[in-house]
């Protein structure tokens, strides 16, 4: 039963730049959440889809944002990136029939210089 | 004010020595508490779930309680192998489906 995957593991980009991360949820699961985790800290709630939509969004601007695919798979995308948004990028998927269990993926480690 | 905080912020045992991590939490309508174990650079690993209190969970070595303020992950004759952070989420009511989380405690067991 494969887990919930990210892609890609790692990324360097430059401020101001775009970066695009990519998560499949575990099978069986049609939620997907994305949280940031800064170093030392717990994860941060950003938002999360189900049906193609953003249901809740956490204390995040508009540069992060997101979309879901058919499939359940889903995409973040950060616009204008600044240094502070330095962090790993975790994805969780969970089930509709058991939405408040969350089920982490290995995370994307995003380093903006 | 944090919603979860968790403590110790670190906590160093030698193998087979007990010991509790905690988590006190104030939240308005608590849908469920979570611990999740996280090792360095990885995703965070689900472990329980406790929803009323008085409920407890056991798996191998570890084993969590609730009451109506904090929570405890007991951890029975730990092994080196049981070195990581260990998290402590909530999940409120009014607050929809995000995990609000703790800042963890770091745990080191020692040979």
């Amino acid at each position: 039963d494969a887990g919930v995957t990210q892609s890609p593991t790692h990324l360097i980009k430059t401020r101001g730049q775009q970066v695009t991360l990519r998560c499949s949820p575990k099978s069986g699961h049609d939620t997907v959440s994305w949280y940031q985790q800064a170093l030392g800290q717990g994860p941060q709630f950003i938002f999360q889809y189900y049906e193609e939509e953003e249901r809740q969004r956490g204390n995040f601007p508009d540069r992060f944002s997101g979309h879901q695919f058919p499939n359940y798979s889903s995409e973040l995308n950060v616009n204008a990136l600044l240094l502070g948004d330095s962090a790993l990028y975790l994805c969780a998927s969970s089930s509709r029939t058991v939405t408040y269990e969350q089920y982490f993926g290995p995370g994307t480690r995003l380093t903006v210089t | 004010e944090d919603q979860v905080t968790q403590s110790p912020e670190a906590l160093r045992l030698q193998e087979g020595e007990s010991s509790s991590l905690n988590c006190s939490y104030t939240v308005s309508g608590l849908r469920g508490l979570f611990w999740y174990r996280q090792d360095p650079g990885k995703g965070p690993e689900f472990l329980f779930t406790l929803y009323s209190a008085g409920e407890e969970k056991e798996k191998e070595r570890l084993k969590a309680t609730l009451t109506k303020k904090e929570s405890f992950l007991h951890i029975t004759a730990p092994k080196p192998e049981d070195s990581a952070t260990y998290l402590c989420a909530v999940q409120e009511f009014d607050s929809g489906y995000a995990l609000n989380f703790g800042k963890g405690t770091s745990l080191l067991v020692t040979p």
